[in-house]
């Protein structure tokens, strides 16, 4: 069964500063990987998704780096902002079809002024 | 827009007790889960449903069941509750299809089990 490793478990960075979370997975067979974004009192919901026959997309501030040889994909933060203190969960297919995600533990990141 | 909807945001419960958590979907999705979330965990699958009345466990079912009677309603039941039940259960809904069909959740129950 997928697994997901999130890294670091908190992040604290300062304003304008670049926030980065890291996901490692073990199952190259699956071609989704989302980023989920989750602010206090609410569920999470999607922020950005990549498929691996890419090494990069970008939505506005928001980046996934995929690195399909090192089975890994990061999200990047640009230009943080305290509105972007969230908790942020990547996540991966557990199989192929109609299967439910499997979700890293989560990343709480704080933006400092 | 779209919605999913938990019926309760807090609810405090016996050991023992039955205790039904209710979802409910307005976007005619076909796949419901039930998660639970505690921190430094992340979100566990507990169960999930890919069509009325059927069901698949997901990572964590003891001490749990589910029913779905209709297409936009998921029940999460606990059928003795337990204090290390205490959790955030958070509901969510998608479409078959990874690509392009995020999963929808609501903003969570915090059940306390005393």
């Amino acid at each position: 069964q997928q697994q997901v490793k999130q890294s670091p478990q908190s992040l604290i960075v300062q304003k304008g500063g670049i926030s980065i979370i890291n996901c490692a997975y073990e199952n190259t067979a699956f071609d989704y990987f989302p980023w989920y974004q989750q602010f206090p009192g609410k569920g999470p919901a999607l922020l950005i998704a990549i498929r691996p026959d890419v090494s990069e997309k970008k939505e506005g501030r928001f980046t996934i780096s995929f690195n399909k040889s090192a089975k890994q994909f990061s999200l990047h933060i640009m230009d943080s902002q305290p509105g972007d203190s969230a908790t942020y969960f990547c996540a991966a297919p557990r199989g192929a079809g109609n299967t439910p995600l499997v979700f890293g533990k989560g990343t709480r990141l704080s933006v400092i002024a | 827009d779209v919605k999913v909807t938990q019926s309760s945001r807090y609810l405090v419960k016996r050991t023992g007790e039955k205790v039904f958590l209710e979802c409910v979907q307005d976007m005619d999705h076909e796949n419901m889960f039930w998660y639970r979330q505690d921190p430094g965990l992340g979100l566990r699958l507990i169960y999930f449903s890919y069509d009325v009345k059927m069901k698949e466990k997901g990572d964590i079912p003891e001490g749990y069941s589910v029913s779905r009677e209709k297409k936009e309603r998921f029940s999460l039941i606990l059928e003795s509750a337990s204090t290390n039940q205490t959790s955030m259960y958070l509901c969510a809904s998608n479409n078959p299809g990874q690509y392009n069909q995020p999963q929808h959740f609501g903003d969570g129950t915090r059940l306390s089990i005393l």
